[in-house]
């Protein structure tokens, strides 16, 4: 069964980068068919697309947030990372990992709250 | 962008009611849309894909329509596990955007 799991620091300084890392357990992110995403969710708020990778490193970014986003992908660790730099509070958000085919997301993980505050 | 917008946001209803939920897109996403269910602390679920396909293990009492600009979820019989916060996203072209979600209540 395919395992996805966030982790990184939960409260970051206002104007830092924020940095998370999913690591996928049961599959490998290898896969050709299919690329890896982050999405967030902002406190009782709905879900917001930050962008994709595939396993060979393309990647295809919300215009939205595209300046200020990089994700990178590890194939020898079966990760994928996200860096966001320049946060405000408006960043404040629950961030999940997930799998996508043909850009559906069938797997995420648990998410895990980040908050930026000083 | 391209805009999702449902209808209702909040929906109240009893068990063993047809519940039906509405997305429309700011134009045209062909039948590439999906449905997800999300329980309150939990991530969202994938239920339907492609319009109206139903994503492996999803009871069969849900069901999606619809293409182009108009869609909808229904849940023909809704059950105790049902309640949850339901979001449509569109992925005919980047970047993929999702409704702000509907809620659906016990009556």
């Amino acid at each position: 069964q395919l395992q996805l799991q966030e982790s990184g620091p939960g409260l970051v300084n206002p104007s830092e980068t924020l940095s998370l890392t999913c690591t996928v357990s049961g599959g490998s992110i290898s896969s050709s068919d299919h690329f890896w995403g982050w999405i967030r969710q902002p406190p009782g708020k709905g879900l917001e697309w930050i962008g994709s990778i595939y396993y060979s490193g393309n990647t295809y970014y919300n215009p939205s947030l595209k300046s200020r986003v990089t994700i990178s992908v590890d194939t020898s660790k079966n990760q994928f990372s996200l860096k966001l730099s320049s946060v405000t509070a408006a960043d404040t958000a629950v961030y999940y990992c997930a799998r996508s085919l043909a850009a559906v997301f069938d797997y995420w993980g648990q998410g895990t709250l980040v908050t930026v505050s000083s | 962008d391209i805009q999702m917008t449902q209808s209702p946001s909040t929906l109240s209803a009893s068990l063993g009611d047809r519940v039906t939920i509405t997305c429309r897109a700011s134009q045209s996403v062909s039948n590439w849309l999906a449905w997800y269910q999300q329980k309150r602390g939990k991530a969202p679920k994938l239920l339907i894909y492609q319009a109206s396909s139903l994503e492996s293990g999803v009871p069969s009492r849900f069901s999606g329509s619809g293409s182009g600009t108009g869609f909808t979820l229904t849940i023909s019989s809704l059950q105790p596990d049902d309640f949850a916060t339901y979001y449509c996203q569109q992925y005919n072209s980047y970047p993929w955007t999702f409704g702000q979600g509907t809620k659906v209540e016990i009556k």
